[in-house]
């Protein structure tokens, strides 16, 4: 299966502002899924991103809040916008490899 | 619409004794099926998967999960808990169609008591 760097690990960010987080994978893959998961809830899916396109948004998930960029088949990220206190969350980056899903390590995010 | 179900928000077994953390799906088609399990800090870790064949699927740390179809369900089993079992386990469904990633279920806290 495929290894996954996520960073940062961890963040704690002002209101207002925006925050890059990154994903890196040890092989070329040609999804890859970011994932919000909010205090004490599930994962929600945010988008679908394909290298050489523009990232497929789950409903509530808008491009302006949530770019995501795909620059080549082992990298992308995802930007938080214009944070509030509500972003608060955990993101997670995954790839899908030979049917089976794998998550890197999450990026808790802390807005005040 | 596909959704996933955990009933249980949380699981308490006596260490030693089996302990089963239920999941029900619904779907159009037919789907993936998944387990994972997340510590506290800690990503997603894959427990197991049921794609297709054999309804009984063993997966790590002894766990294993049996398909039923016409119950919709995918529960997940071990027939001896242990402390360290204690976590955050999620059921999710991939059902096919294109680009989509994966829906989960809400999470069951599974409690192993000593």
């Amino acid at each position: 299966s495929a290894v996954i760097s996520q960073k940062p690990s961890r963040d704690i960010c002002q209101r207002g502002t925006s925050l890059t987080i990154q994903c890196q994978v040890d092989s070329q893959v040609t999804m890859m899924f970011w994932y919000r998961q909010q205090p004490g809830q599930s994962l929600t899916l945010i988008a679908t991103a394909n290298q050489g396109s523009e990232a497929t948004y789950e409903s509530g998930f808008v491009i302006d809040k949530f770019p995501i960029s795909r620059p080549n088949l082992t990298f992308s990220t995802l930007t938080v916008s214009n944070m509030s206190p509500e972003d608060s969350s955990i993101y997670l980056c995954s790839v899908e490899v030979s049917g089976g899903y794998t998550f890197g390590s999450g990026t808790r995010l802390t807005v005040v | 619409a596909q959704s996933v179900a955990q009933p249980e928000d949380q699981v308490n077994v006596a260490e030693g004794n089996p302990l089963t953390v239920k999941c029900t799906y619904s779907v159009s088609g037919n789907p993936y099926l998944f387990w994972y399990v997340q510590y506290p800090n800690r990503g997603l870790q894959f427990l197991l998967k049921y794609i297709t064949g054999d309804n009984l699927v063993k997966g790590s740390y002894g766990f294993e999960a049996e398909f039923n179809k016409s119950q919709t369900s995918f529960h997940l089993k071990k027939p001896s808990a242990l402390v360290s079992d204690s976590a955050l386990y999620f059921c999710a469904m991939y059902s096919g169609g294109g680009a989509d990633g994966l829906t989960f279920g809400k999470g069951t806290h599974l409690i192993i008591q000593p």
